[in-house]
């Protein structure tokens, strides 16, 4: 049972123009959400968060967007580069598990074309 | 800023034999975590210690897999009787117990079996 989707396996862009990657869960205790960028041969490296209580948090050209009703949430990165270029992970977090435990979905390998 | 540390980075064993992996969190992190990550797959997890104590194991987790932490530091993954099943990605990860901190990864430990 697969409770966090990312439905779209790669996504390709042109340098500049903006990348939205999306990721749909369904465990309605989830209430923390990760983005993680991974490069070939590293772990996963954090991105950026949001809560359960608010609907956008940006950080420079990086933007997350929350809709708790579609239990649904979207990464937009504008302008996007070249050294975008890697798998990003949706993960979620419950609150009451006790811990920072992570749920995390399959991936979606972004390319940004120069 | 001394990250999440993993030892080895690669490992090829012949099935049946045991193999054991060595994590060092971030020394502040009272935290430590322990995913797997399979091609094509998102982190999935297997344990979680605070301090000394190992709190949650996955049920992914058979009894051919222990995990340590006997001085609350750097932790022990060990698998026993090695199956091909077993190639994957082992990553470790670290957190200080601050609400919805994210955790940090290592670069993981690349398991083969042959």
């Amino acid at each position: 049972d697969q409770q966090v989707k990312q439905n779209s396996p790669s996504l390709s862009v042109q340098e500049g123009r903006i990348s939205i990657l999306n990721c749909d869960y369904t465990n309605s205790m989830f209430d923390y959400f990760l983005w993680y960028k991974k490069y070939p041969a590293e772990g996963p490296t954090f991105l950026i968060s949001i809560s359960s209580i608010k609907d956008k948090n940006e950080d420079g050209r990086f933007t997350v967007f929350l809709n708790k009703s579609a239990k649904h949430l979207s990464l937009h990165i504008v302008p996007s580069q070249p050294g975008d270029s890697a798998v990003y992970f949706c993960a979620a977090s419950a609150s009451n598990f006790g811990n920072e435990k992570l749920t995390f979905g399959t991936g979606t390998r972004l390319t940004i074309i120069p | 800023d001394t990250g999440v540390s993993q030892d080895p980075r690669h490992k090829i064993t012949k099935r049946g034999q045991n193999v054991t992996f060595r994590c060092d969190p971030i020394s502040e992190h009272n935290r430590l975590y322990w995913y797997r990550q399979t091609l094509g797959q998102g982190p999935e997890f297997l344990t979680y210690f605070q301090n000394e104590a190992q709190l949650e194991k996955s049920r992914l987790l058979s009894d051919r897999f222990s995990a340590e932490r006997p001085k609350g530091s750097f932790s022990t993954l060990e698998i026993q009787r090695t199956e091909q099943g077993d190639s994957a990605m082992y990553l470790c990860a670290s957190s200080n117990q601050v609400y919805n901190s994210p955790l940090h990864f290592g670069n993981g430990t690349r398991l083969t079996v042959t």
